[in-house]
């Protein structure tokens, strides 16, 4: 079965500082995408990141970075230089072939970015 | 472009009442989804499309149809509303079922169950 587990339900970051949001999933799938995506507080899902699990390089998109170790099966995102704006639920997911390529999710992290 | 949009955003119905929530798409992606989202659970699939004329359960379809009108339109409907299909949904649409390909999601329907 797919699963993405997020063990942190909250996190606190001081602004400009950078964080880590942790993800591991769980696959039998050789080949899978893994996706972030932002939820503020506006309710919108908004998308971050994705990295593919034949990818060599870990993904980034300006202040997101994804560090990416297969061995370990986590995706952990990382945010750096943390602005107020950041302020959010992130949510990790995942597709694969055995899931009929469908999206999931894992149960989130609520990021709090302190001035 | 609208991107995936939904209609109502809010909505309140009494046990037993039944109600379709819309959702169409403007960027002619074939794969269309619906889910719902509850705290501490992130987002669960409810019924997906992966393409113009198929529909296919997802993770918690009890409860619920959809139609898949034409390749922009999507419902969902509650025959039966519970106070336990209380949740925001959402609808999204990609591209394609490829794992490289993301979602795109509308604003969400925050539907309350009495």
């Amino acid at each position: 079965a797919q699963k993405i587990t997020q063990t942190q339900p909250g996190m606190f970051v001081q602004e400009k500082e950078a964080v880590t949001l942790d993800c591991t999933y769980d696959t039998s799938d050789q080949s899978y995408g893994l996706f972030w995506y932002k939820q503020p507080s506006s309710g919108e899902m908004i998308f971050l990141i994705y990295q593919g699990s034949y990818d060599e390089q870990n993904a980034t998109e300006g202040r997101y970075s994804l560090n990416f170790q297969k061995a370990r099966k986590s995706a952990n995102l990382v945010i750096s230089a943390s602005q107020l704006g950041d302020s959010a639920m992130y949510f990790c997911a995942m597709r694969a072939d055995n899931y009929g390529q469908n999206f999931v999710f894992g149960p989130g992290t609520r990021l709090s970015v302190l001035p | 472009n609208a991107g995936v949009t939904q209609t109502p955003k809010f909505q309140v119905l009494k046990t037993g009442q039944s109600m379709t929530l819309q959702c169409a798409q403007d960027m002619n992606h074939n794969s269309m989804y619906w889910y719902r989202q509850d705290p501490g659970m992130g987002l669960r699939l409810i019924y997906y499309s992966a393409s113009e004329g198929t529909t296919d359960k997802g993770e918690v379809p009890n409860g619920y149809n959809v139609s898949r009108l034409n390749k922009r339109e999507f419902s969902l409907r509650l025959e039966s509303a519970a106070p336990s299909q209380t949740s925001v949904y959402f609808c999204a649409s990609s591209q394609a079922r490829g794992i490289h390909n993301e979602q795109f999601f509308g604003p969400g329907t925050r539907l309350t169950v009495l």
